[in-house]
């Protein structure tokens, strides 16, 4: 079946320093969404990205979704300990098939 | 903003026992799903409704469980014979239309099978 995968698992920052991490989905996605999931919380919509090689900007976020449709990276800029919390991506293989999740990378901010 | 409420937020049963979660998904949503996560590890996905019947389900989503849409505003994911594995945070969500809208996840509830 479909499996989605992220790397890295744990993302230790020091703060005001920038990271990357990536996604990576054994098959093609109908679009990629990202979530954040803040400590003892909820899985929370970021953005969504539809089109191969689009990149989208939210403040210090920046979303990437590769050539392939099977890709995806979040790059943090000047990271912040309001960005602390595990990130996940999730894609659908087919238009309206069901999220396959990835495993999240949990963010820890070093003041 | 509206938002996906779900109770109760933390649920003690007895291996065996059946258990119902409930969730009132945000209205004007016509898609709603239940997703399993066990504690640190990934937001699993259990399986969709949408038009008052299942659209699609995981493998985890066997016979112990059902979802039922009894009224217009509720949606239930009943567990019919718990086991301790059954244990973890089950969510709820909602979205517009299908996957490739956005989904609005409810608080929680947190299930603890003894």
């Amino acid at each position: 079946g479909q499996q989605v995968m992220q790397i890295p698992q744990y993302q230790h920052v020091q703060e005001g320093e920038d990271f990357t991490t990536y996604c990576n989905s054994s098959t093609t996605l109908s679009n990629i969404q990202w979530y954040k999931q803040r400590p003892g919380g909820h899985p929370v919509f970021l953005i969504q990205l539809v089109k191969s090689g689009e990149v989208k900007k939210q403040k210090r976020l920046t979303f990437q979704f590769g050539e392939a449709k099977k890709n995806s990276s979040l790059h943090i800029t000047a990271t912040q300990t309001t960005d602390v919390g595990t990130y996940f991506c999730a894609g659908p293989k087919a238009a309206g098939n069901k999220l396959t999740f990835g495993g999240g990378t949990r963010v820890l901010v070093k003041p | 903003e509206p938002e996906v409420t779900q109770t109760p937020s933390h649920q003690v049963t007895q291996m065996g026992q059946e258990v119902i979660l409930r969730c009132v998904p945000i209205s004007n949503h016509l898609y709603f799903y239940w997703y399993r996560q066990i504690l640190g590890q990934k937001v699993e996905f259990l399986v969709s409704f949408y038009n008052n019947e299942i659209s699609e389900k995981s493998e985890i989503f066997d016979d112990q469980f059902s979802v039922e849409r009894p009224d217009g505003s509720n949606f239930t994911l009943k567990i019919r014979s718990t086991k301790l594995e059954d244990s973890a945070m089950y969510f709820c969500a909602s979205s517009t239309f299908n996957s490739n809208q956005p989904q609005h996840f409810g608080d929680g509830t947190r299930l603890s099978i003894l």
